[in-house]
């Protein structure tokens, strides 16, 4: 139980186009998501908090309009980065809470590395 | 604030070594502690976690004990294997909210 996945787990894209990433948890309902960006042989950055029907919270220096996240239902969360350029390139991390009985903590989806040419 | 501040890497050790990574945080409350592991191309997978002072979590021969006095959750194991190479992640979730806070990563190489 408790799978978070992640797709797609590789994508190229020209600079100036929109990528969208998504995050599902197969087997819970999460109430809140969070989106993760990790730079190589560094930790995890956190970007942005989101909770299932409301507007995401981003963290500080995080563009919201760059990197629009949307919580449509309890196993669904899409990160889109818009307009990217090449600093855009990264691993995105997006992980899932339940918030309760076994799934009490974070599970964490594989990741998705984007390259922006 | 909260923070977590983990032992720099790369480290390299020999296959049934001792390994001990160093974890110190800062929170306020109470938090609870974890260690989570990425392998080379993978996302986090949790390894062990406390919730609580003096709790010792553990898994796959790995141990770390919540130590309040010292605000620390050493990670430890006493005879590593190639296949523990990896990052590993000291973090913690702060009882006020769900958020993360995660150390910068150690990286270890076990080498036969």
């Amino acid at each position: 139980g408790a799978v978070v996945s992640q797709h797609p787990s590789w994508v190229i894209c020209k600079s100036g186009t929109s990528v969208k990433i998504e995050c599902r948890s197969l087997d819970f309902q999460a109430t809140t998501m969070f989106w993760y960006r990790q730079f190589p042989k560094q930790s995890l950055m956190l970007m942005a908090t989101s909770n299932e029907g409301s507007k995401a919270t981003y963290e500080q220096g995080v563009e919201k309009d760059k990197f629009l996240i949307n919580h449509a239902s309890l196993t669904l969360s899409t990160l889109t980065v818009t307009s990217a350029h090449p600093e855009d390139s990264s691993f995105y991390i997006c992980s899932a809470y339940a918030g309760q009985g076994s799934y009490n903590e974070q599970f964490f989806g594989p990741g998705t590395r984007l390259t922006v040419l | 604030g909260n923070s977590v501040t983990q032992m720099e890497g790369p480290v390299t050790l020999s296959e049934e070594a001792f390994l001990t990574i160093n974890c110190t945080y800062t929170a306020t409350g109470y938090p609870s502690l974890f260690w989570y592991v990425q392998y080379p191309g993978e996302g986090l997978q949790l390894l062990l976690k406390a919730t609580k002072a003096d709790d010792k979590g553990s898994n796959k021969g790995f141990e770390a004990t919540y130590r309040k006095e010292t605000t620390s959750f050493h990670l430890e194991k006493g005879s590593v294997q190639v296949s523990d190479s990896a990052v590993y992640f000291c973090a913690l979730r702060s009882n006020t909210g769900n958020q993360f806070y995660f150390g910068t990563g150690t990286s270890l190489t076990v080498i036969p």
